[in-house]
């Protein structure tokens, strides 16, 4: 079957280290998205890519990087300069813009 | 500033009873509009989306959605609801500019009573 797939489930890593989210989906979908999810928050824009070897910042890039070489992946990377990195992470794609979004089962993130 | 807006943070009803969840928006032209919901420590699921024609439009698990341009509301329903309904609610607007970003909603926590 289809879909998204988001790897680990859980990450933890000690403050001051990067790390990388993996997503990968089978879905032949063109855009890509990282979404951030903090408890009692909507969902907030990281990083989107309509196109592979482009991509465009959300609302909240800052310490974030990602990367865009197969139309398959979309790794984001949280870096040691994003303040408050312990959340949930979200990606998700879509065969074209109006036509909504399936998403992944999400990468808990906790740093200490 | 653009915006989509979910009054109620939580909702409880009885199991059976009817749930209207609420959703509106502020944008500049008619956007696209859509539903999700999310169980506890998962993603995020389709439920239903509007683009444009009928205003009220039908989704998975017997939910559906009316749109109303003089209200810029978004509100999902649906007549009985279900023990299993219980999850988080996202209204979330794409504004039609063919970059395909959605902003979401804050949430609305459904509890169903037995």
């Amino acid at each position: 079957d289809g879909g998204i797939t988001q790897s680990p489930k859980y990450l933890f890593r000690k403050e001051g280290q990067n790390v990388t989210l993996s997503c990968e989906q089978n879905l032949n979908h063109d855009a890509m998205y990282w979404y951030r999810q903090d408890p009692g928050q909507g969902l907030r824009l990281i990083y989107y890519s309509q196109i592979v070897n482009d991509f465009q910042k959300g609302d909240i890039a800052e310490g974030y990087s990602v990367s865009r070489e197969k139309k398959e992946s979309f790794p984001l990377t949280v870096t040691s300069a994003q303040k408050n990195p312990t959340a949930f992470y979200l990606c998700a794609s879509s065969i074209e813009y109006s036509n909504g979004y399936t998403f992944g089962s999400g990468t808990r993130l906790t740093v200490v | 500033a653009q915006s989509v807006t979910q009054p109620d943070i939580h909702i409880t009803v009885s199991e059976g009873a009817s749930l209207e969840l609420r959703c509106n928006y502020s944008y500049g032209a008619t956007p696209y509009l859509f539903w999700y919901v999310q169980s506890p420590g998962q993603g995020l699921q389709l439920l239903l989306k509007y683009f444009s024609g009928d205003t009220l439009v039908q989704g998975i698990k017997g939910f559906e959605a009316e749109f109303k341009r003089s209200q810029s509301s978004f509100n999902l329903r649906k007549p009985s609801v279900h023990w299993s309904d219980a999850a988080e609610y996202f209204c979330a607007v794409d504004p039609n500019t063919n970059a395909g970003k959605s902003t979401f909603g804050d949430g609305t926590t459904l509890t169903v009573k037995p």
